[in-house]
């Protein structure tokens, strides 16, 4: 069964450093990789996908995540973390196919505080 | 470009009412699915719907049920409210879901309480 952990409920983080947020997935071939982000009270944001190709992929808002098909590892990060990168950020993997199939399933999430 | 807009923003019910909730998509897209998102958790796929027919069903109960119009606005409703229903209920759009590759886009949701 397809299936994504995050394993980092809460991270903290000072403004201007680095930040990596985990994600690992569980599913029988390469699948559709996206990065969401959710801050309170709003909907998801998409911030970028994975579908082929390049393993580096770029985002919105100064994101990348790399997949690492050996580590089923999609981890997203950003160089310099800013006071309004503070949100909730979820990974999510899509099926293949389409059809019935084309829905994403999400981690739980990992909230993201800045400190000042 | 306006995005995907749900409707209402906030509802409260009782336990036993029932509930509707309504969603149009991106111009351009004949594609929505409806996702349950538990205070903490991620969302969990209930419906999907491309040209007004059923694509794919998640794992939830018969008190919800959803449709799709010819002009690929949605209506997500419950029966007989449970406590549990309490949530925040997302509505997201995608062009078609043929081949799975297409991001859904996400609106700002409806937060149903239950009382």
């Amino acid at each position: 069964a397809q299936s994504v952990t995050q394993p980092d409920i809460h991270i903290t983080v000072s403004e201007g450093a680095s930040l990596e947020l985990r994600c690992n997935y569980s599913y029988g071939a390469t699948p559709y990789l996206f990065w969401y982000v959710q801050s309170p009270g709003q909907g998801l944001q998409l911030l970028l996908k994975y579908f082929s190709g390049d393993t580096l992929v770029q985002g919105i808002k100064g994101f990348e995540a790399e997949f690492k098909r050996s580590q089923s590892s999609f981890n997203l990060r950003k160089p310099s973390v800013h006071w309004s990168d503070a949100a909730e950020y979820f990974c999510a993997v899509g099926a293949r196919g389409g059809g019935s199939q084309g829905n994403l399933i999400f981690g739980k999430g990992t909230k993201l505080s800045v400190k000042p | 470009d306006a995005g995907v807009t749900q409707s209402p923003t906030h509802l409260i019910k009782t336990r036993g009412q029932q509930v509707t909730l309504r969603c149009s998509p991106i111009s351009g897209h004949k594609s929505v699915s409806w996702y349950q998102q538990v205070l903490g958790q991620g969302p969990q796929f209930i419906f999907q719907y491309y040209e007004k027919e059923e694509r794919g069903r998640g794992n939830f109960p018969d008190r919800f049920s959803a449709r799709q119009f010819p002009n690929y606005s949605s209506e997500l409703n419950v029966n007989a409210l449970l406590l549990g229903d309490s949530a925040l209920y997302l509505c997201a759009s995608s062009i078609d879901p043929g081949t799975g590759n297409q991001p859904q886009h996400f609106g700002d949701g409806t937060r149903l309480s239950i009382l």
